[in-house]
Formats: structure tokens, sequence, C-alpha cells
């Protein structure tokens, strides 16, 4: 069974720190790991995925076979990035995705 | 951009209704999905469609059903409504192995 914990519901921090969202992963093969966003009033989209090895935002999240983890980081956060995250991860098949429960990013001015 | 389209934004219903969700995307994607998404427990999924005619059970498809009859169209039907398929109903598609879904805006759903 493929499993995601994302510990925090909710994470506040002043614009201009650093930030990461935590998320870790149960999965017995190769896992294709992801995170997801909402914006208030918006739809759930993309943000980015492990397997491109983008930045997307100034966000960036490394998979750690090791710890299981794949975490999101941003060095310094704007306000405009407060919203709703969820990691997510996908099997072998790489269609179903397991989502976290999510953790809400406030960032205050 | 790809569109998906859930029909209704909010819906009322009462106990012991049979409701229909529908969901449209224009994108010729083969994969469709149905998840609810509830405070605290994120999103998870009742059923997936790999195909027309053909679904996958979820976690939780207990009181769902679905119907994909065109390849652009995936239903998600509760039977007998009960208090607790209160929820956000998100609806969503992808190609085959992508990963990358798209979602619908979603549908909250009230049952009194």
């Amino acid at each position: 069974a493929q499993r995601v914990t994302q510990p925090e519901k909710l994470l506040s921090v002043f614009k201009g720190a650093p930030v990461e969202l935590k998320c870790n992963y149960s999965y017995s093969g190769s896992p294709e790991l992801f995170w997801y966003v909402q914006y208030s009033r918006q739809r759930l989209q993309l943000l980015l995925r492990h397997i491109s090895r983008e930045s997307i935002k100034g966000f960036t999240a490394d998979l750690n076979k090791g710890e299981t983890s794949f975490h999101l980081k941003k060095p310094f956060a704007q306000e405009e990035d407060s919203a709703m995250y969820y990691c997510a991860l996908s099997g072998s098949s790489g269609d179903k995705l397991t989502f976290g429960t999510g953790t809400r990013l406030a960032v205050r001015p | 951009d790809v569109k998906v389209t859930q029909s209704s934004r909010y819906l009322v219903k009462r106990t012991g209704e049979k409701v229909f969700l529908e969901c449209v995307q224009d994108m010729d994607h083969e994969n469709m999905f149905w998840y609810r998404q509830d405070p605290g427990l994120g999103l998870r999924l009742i059923y997936f469609s790999y195909d027309v005619k053909m679904k996958e059970k979820g976690d939780i498809p207990e009181g769902y059903s679905v119907s994909r009859e065109k390849k652009e169209r995936f239903s998600l039907i509760l039977e007998s409504a009960s208090t607790n398929q209160t929820s956000m109903y998100l609806c969503a598609s992808s190609v085959i192995a992508q990963g990358k879904l798209f979602f619908g805006s979603g549908t909250q759903l009230s049952v009194l």
C-alpha cells in the first residue's frame, strides 16, 4: 500500500523567511512524487514533480529515498505563496495518485 | 489549456436521494478520476477510469458508483445520499502514465 504523510496542518511564516513543507511517503517500489497547490478560489494544480527536477515559483523539492521524504522548500516566502499544498505519490502505473492530508501555508506580511 | 468542467458548483440534496455529479474534459485524456476533499483528510480517491466503460475502485468507493459511456464524460453517482457524503467532490483527468492531473473547480455537495 502507498501512503503519504504531511505532518503539519498549518505552517505560518513571515514574508521573506524560508519555508519547508514536509512530506514523507511509504511505498515499496520506485515512486513518482508530486506537489500540488490550491490557491484561494482556484483549482488544484500541479506545482512540480520530482522527475522534472525543476524549480517553479522559487520552490524546489528533492526526493530522498533513504529518508523516504520529498520536502518542498523555498528560501524566501512571498505573500502570494499562501495556499494549500498537497504532496502526492504515484506508483508503478503512474496513473493513480495518493495524496497527503495537505498543509496550509500562511505567509504573513 | 485543458478544461475539466464539473456541472454544478454547489448542490444541496436530501438523505436518500440519488445524486449525479457530472464531469466533462475536452483534451481527449484517457484517465479520469473522482476524489473527495475533506479538511484534515486531504484528497481521497473514490473511483478511477482509464478508458470508456472501464473503471477501478479507489480507496473509498462504498456508497458510490461511476459511469463512463463516452471518453470525455465521467459521472459519479450516489445511489442513496447520506449525511456523511457531504463533501467537496473533485473531478480530474490525465494522460496515461503521466501523473499530471488536471482538476475541475469542484462540486460542494451538502446532504441534509
